[in-house]
């Protein structure tokens, strides 16, 4: 069974601009996390996307915003983007339901200049 | 507010157990998972505890007690391939991820 894919791996903008990444789950998964990942911070839960409705929103301004299709795939958009915004965002996908263990995704490296 | 503690830095030897603890205040509690991260690679499952007590898997055990709000994982037979960073997460009521900010945990031949 294929893994959690992301795209980009990596990626460069500039303060101001807007950013969308993208993350495709393991087949029969219905649930997506988007997490933010910096040094020292840990883990840091954006939200979570189930069958196309927001399940749960962590404490992240509005800037961030996401979005799942029927086919379970999600993406991710970041709007006027700050230096701050420089992370790792890392997708997880489960079943959603009965079990929880979360299958993660490689990555997106995204750096703001 | 909700809280998930552990050691930012932990240091072993090679073929000893280490025991690495997580301590946590949340709203509600549906489980506890420990995920192996290595460097510059995503989280991997290790292992996952809704009851109190011990789950063995392989080398690696993992203790929950509720009444405590406390965790360990236990590696065994350490070897060099078990550095990288070990995260704690509780899942709360509204079955959200709260995350430890990791353990780092460095093998030493």
């Amino acid at each position: 069974k294929a893994g959690v894919t992301q795209t980009p791996r990596y990626l460069i903008k500039t303060r101001g601009q807007q950013v969308t990444l993208s993350c495709s789950p393991i087949s029969g998964h219905r649930s997506v996390s988007w997490y933010q990942q910096t040094p020292g911070q840990g883990l840091q839960f954006l939200f979570e996307y189930f069958s196309e409705t927001q399940r749960n929103k962590g404490n992240f301004p509005g800037r961030f915003s996401g979005r799942q299709f029927s086919n379970s795939r999600s993406e991710m958009n970041v709007s006027t983007l700050e230096l701050g915004d420089s992370a790792l965002y890392l997708c997880a996908s489960s079943l959603g339901e009965g079990t929880f263990e979360q299958y993660f995704g490689p990555g997106t490296r995204l750096t703001v200049t | 507010g909700q809280n998930i503690d552990q050691p930012t830095e932990m240091t072993a030897t090679e073929g000893a157990i280490v025991q690495i603890n997580c301590t946590y205040q949340t709203s509600g509690f549906n489980g506890l998972f420990w995920y192996q991260q290595h460097a510059g690679e995503a989280p991997t499952f290790l292992s996952y505890n809704v009851l109190d007590g011990l789950e063995e898997k392989g080398r690696f055990s993992s203790f929950l007690s509720r009444s405590k709000g406390y965790s360990y994982l236990l590696l065994k037979e350490l070897q060099m391939k078990d550095s990288a960073s070990y995260l704690c997460a509780v899942m709360d009521s509204n079955y959200q991820l709260i995350w430890g900010a990791g353990t780092k945990l460095i093998i030493k031949p």
